[in-house]
């Protein structure tokens, strides 16, 4: 256990509907990450919190998706209007402000129907 | 647009011998970082190599990092069944983001 908590772990729906994805970073972690990975593959970077800001985004991340994280603690990421290819681990990592490691969550696991 | 590449990506060995992963990214990142993932898991940190010579050792695993070459080897040695799982690696964004780019993977398999 990192200490990153991710929920729900598992998240079944039907295309079309908006899912709602929660991360709870290590407490002293001000750098916050959002991951994708599907099967067979590595994780794939979607977007990047430092604090309350969003700094950074991938060009995977597109219109349907939105990430907040308020007051810089927990973050949500959301999915409108899902598509079977969203079916994916979201994987959430947080670190401090140096080189050291990314801590991962979980992750929540996804499926589009 | 920085780029890993691993290799092998599936590899099945016997308990007690020894094999190397390779890690090849293309850009002058120069911070690498080696991850475990077991089936349906999320990932657990190995190890961080922050400068050209680095190596690092924990248990059976040993990492190191050749700058220059832009090549990072995870070397195992007297392989055990525990060590079964998926081991990538990631290079971390020179910019101010650190966001790591990951390989696809190596899958090892260790055979008793």
């Amino acid at each position: 256990d990192t200490g990153v908590s991710q929920n729900p772990r598992h998240k079944i729906t039907k295309r079309g509907q908006n899912v709602t994805f929660r991360c709870d970073p290590i407490s002293e972690h001000n750098r916050l990450y959002w991951y994708r990975q599907t099967l067979g593959q590595g994780p794939e970077f979607l977007t990047y919190f430092q604090n309350e800001a969003q700094l950074e985004k991938s060009r995977l991340l597109s219109d349907r998706f939105s990430a907040e994280r308020p007051k810089g603690s927990f973050s949500t990421l959301e999915i409108q209007r899902t598509e079977q290819g969203d079916s994916a681990m979201y994987l959430c990592a947080t670190g401090t402000g140096g080189w050291e490691t990314q801590y991962f969550g979980p992750g929540t696991r996804l499926l589009v129907l | 647009e920085l780029k890993v590449e691993q290799n092998p990506l599936f590899l099945s060995m016997q308990e007690g011998k020894n094999y190397t992963i390779y890690c090849n990214y293309s850009t002058t990142s120069d911070r690498l970082y080696w991850y475990r993932q077991d089936p349906g898991k999320s990932l657990e940190s190995l190890f961080v190599l922050l400068s050209n010579g680095a190596v690092k050792q924990e248990g059976r695993l040993m990492a190191s990092l050749d700058t220059k070459a832009r090549l990072s080897t995870l070397h195992i040695t007297a392989a055990v069944h525990d060590l079964s799982a998926t081991y990538f690696c990631a290079a971390a964004d020179s910019g101010s983001a650190r966001q790591l780019t990951f390989g696809s993977g190596t899958q090892l398999t260790v055979l008793p």
